[in-house]
Formats: C-alpha cells, structure tokens, sequence
C-alpha cells in the first residue's frame, strides 16, 4: 500500500526561524516526491519535486527538500520563515510503475509569527 | 489562459439539485485529475482521465458522481441528488502525460449545500 504522512497538521514559527515540515512515504516502488503550497482560496502551486538524481531538491521561494530513501523520508525546509510563507503545505507521492495517480498527505498548516 | 481554469468559482444550491462543475485543463495537457477538499482537510482522489477515458475512476464517492472529458480538453463532474455532506471544495489538476509529471491546480469550484 501507498500513503504519504505529515506529521503536525500545525506547524508555528517566528518570522526569521528554519521552516521545518515533516513528510514520511510508504511505496514498494521508487517514488516519486512533490511538495505542493496552498494559499487560501487558491489552488495547489508545485513548490519542488524529486524524481531522479541529487537527492537535495531546491524549489521556488527558497525552500528546499531532501529524499532520504533509508528514512523513507521527504522533508520540506527553509531557512529563514518569511511571513509570506503562511500557507498550507501537502507532500505527494507518485508511483513510477502506474503514474496515474497521486497520493496527497493531510496537509501542514503553516503559520509565521511576527 | 495559461493555466487550469475551473467554473464556475462558487456554488451555493438546495440539498437534492444536481450541479455541473467544469475544468478547463492547461492546453495540451493529456491527463486531468479531479479532487475533493474538505474543509481543513487533505485531497481526496475522485478521477483520473487520461485523452478522454477514465482509466482510475476509484474515488468516485457514490454513483451520484460522474464525471467526462471531451476533446482531451474540458472536463465536467456532475453530482445528482446533492447531500450537504458534497459541500468542499472540489479542485482540478492537469498534466502533460498521467506519469509522475507534476500537476497544475485550477483555483477550485467551492460548493455548499445548504
């Protein structure tokens, strides 16, 4: 079976602190990995995928991801929060043997602290 | 536009009307996905197309859902006999091919029955 978890449905943090938000997969074929932002009222924008290659993956708005295939781990990082950061946050999965679908975690609700 | 276009934006109507919801994919894009978003809740899977046909239609929650595409283009969901447990927010996603290619989000159709 397939799941994608993120631990903490919130995450808070003060404005200028390392963004930190976990995403943990089970897939019994390589995945690949997408981190998704979600601001309100809005669709889902990519923020930064692994497929293959270096495992680091940098993305847009100075966030970064690293796959840790022994973790079975994908977790989204920033170093310095910004306020416009405040977002809602979903890691996905998809399979390389099917494609056709995407597994969404829950979602990680951000929020940034002046 | 360039991007995934859904409509229309809100819909308010009675418990037990039918609704039509429209996707209008990113041109040229292959594979169209259709999702439900519960109120501070994860994606939940409805659809998948891949051209026209529905190759995964598992998350169709009853058979008061149906969805088509024509023309590898637009895409409806209709629900029948609307229950107030329908109201989400019900978000279109396209691709290039329906592989671990990343998926680009409409804004979302916001659906309440009252």
């Amino acid at each position: 079976a397939q799941s994608v978890t993120q631990l903490g449905s919130h995450v808070s943090v003060s404005e200028g602190a390392l963004v930190l938000l976990r995403c943990n997969y089970s897939s019994s074929v390589p995945p690949y990995l997408f981190w998704y932002v979600q601001y309100p009222n809005q669709g889902l924008q990519l923020l930064l995928k692994y497929t293959t290659g270096a495992t680091l993956v940098k993305g847009i708005n100075g966030f970064e991801a690293e796959f840790k295939k022994s973790e079975t781990s994908f977790h989204l990082t920033k170093p310095s929060a910004h306020m416009s950061d405040a977002a809602e946050y979903f890691c996905a999965v998809s399979l390389t043997n099917t494609g056709n679908q995407f597994y969404f975690g829950t979602g990680t609700s951000l929020t940034v602290i002046p | 536009g360039a991007g995934v276009s859904q409509s229309p934006s809100n819909k308010v109507t009675e418990k037990g009307k039918d609704v039509e919801l429209r996707c209008d994919p990113i041109s040229g894009h292959t594979a169209l996905y259709w999702y439900r978003q519960r109120l501070g809740q994860g994606l939940e899977f409805l659809i998948y197309f891949q051209g026209n046909s529905a190759p995964d239609k598992s998350g169709l929650p009853s058979d008061r859902f149906s969805a088509e595409r024509t023309g590898e283009s637009v895409s409806t969901l209709t629900i029948q006999r609307t229950q107030q447990e329908d109201s989400a927010v019900y978000l279109c996603a396209s691709s290039y091919t329906g592989g671990p290619q990343p998926q680009h989000f409409g804004d979302g159709t916001r659906l309440s029955i009252l």
